[in-house]
């Protein structure tokens, strides 16, 4: 099946600083989707984009859907504590279908006081 | 959690015990799914439903049966668990904008 690869696998950074992070894959999504997992809970819904080039803010959270509709970048400014989790990018594999999201495998973003 | 109740949140079997886990929505969406979560896989998809008795089977479906009799229930049975079923266990439910909302997991440990 599709496979979306992201990276980095693991982020360790400082309070304050920004943050990158990317997702691709080797076939076209019409729909990118970044979700937030904190411990022992479900994933949440930060940003879902739906055109390529669209460029989607959600307060601290910056996501694209790139020009070739085959990768999607989140950006978080100014991190704070609470920005720890893993960080997923989703997408459906199929053009209108409802069957279900391929996901990344995460990045885990770490904040070191 | 989007009105979305997995239930158990916890649960510790023997292998061989049948497990049956309950998802259910109060918002009245079509679409529901079952995912498992594993370190280094990610999630992935166990099956889903797009309507009352509608169901099919996702990327590792294998040892694992799905019934939904009602709009709001999705419930995700294990006939005979396995220890390679050990695993936190997510239910999504969706719109119509492929947007799957999930519930908090459950987490299966099968001994």
């Amino acid at each position: 099946g599709q496979q979306l690869n992201q990276s980095p696998q693991s982020m360790f950074i400082q309070e304050g600083e920004d943050v990158s992070m990317n997702c691709t894959s080797s076939s076209i999504f019409n729909t990118w989707l970044w979700y937030k997992q904190d411990p022992g809970e479900g994933p949440v819904l930060l940003i879902a984009l739906y055109k390529a080039g669209e460029l989607t803010s959600n307060g601290r959270l910056t996501a694209q859907f790139g020009i070739t509709r085959k990768d999607s970048f989140l950006n978080i400014s100014a991190s704070i504590p609470s920005d720890v989790g893993i960080y997923f990018c989703a997408g459906p594999p199929k053009q209108g279908g409802a069957d279900g999201l391929t996901f990344g495998k995460g990045t885990h973003l770490i904040i070191q006081p | 959690d989007a009105g979305i109740t997995q239930s158990p949140r916890h649960k510790v079997t023997e292998t061989g015990t049948p497990v049956t886990l309950r998802c259910h929505q109060t918002e009245n969406h079509r679409y529901m799914y079952w995912y498992r979560q594993d370190p280094g896989h990610g999630l992935r998809l166990i099956h889903y439903s797009y309507g009352v008795k509608d169901t099919d089977k996702g990327e590792v479906s294998d040892g694992y049966s799905v019934s939904r009799s009602k709009t709001e229930d999705f419930l995700l049975t294990l006939e005979s668990a396995t220890s390679s079923q050990t695993s936190v266990y997510f239910c999504a439910i969706s719109d119509l904008k492929n947007i799957q909302y999930f519930g908090a997991g459950t987490r299966l440990s099968v001994l």
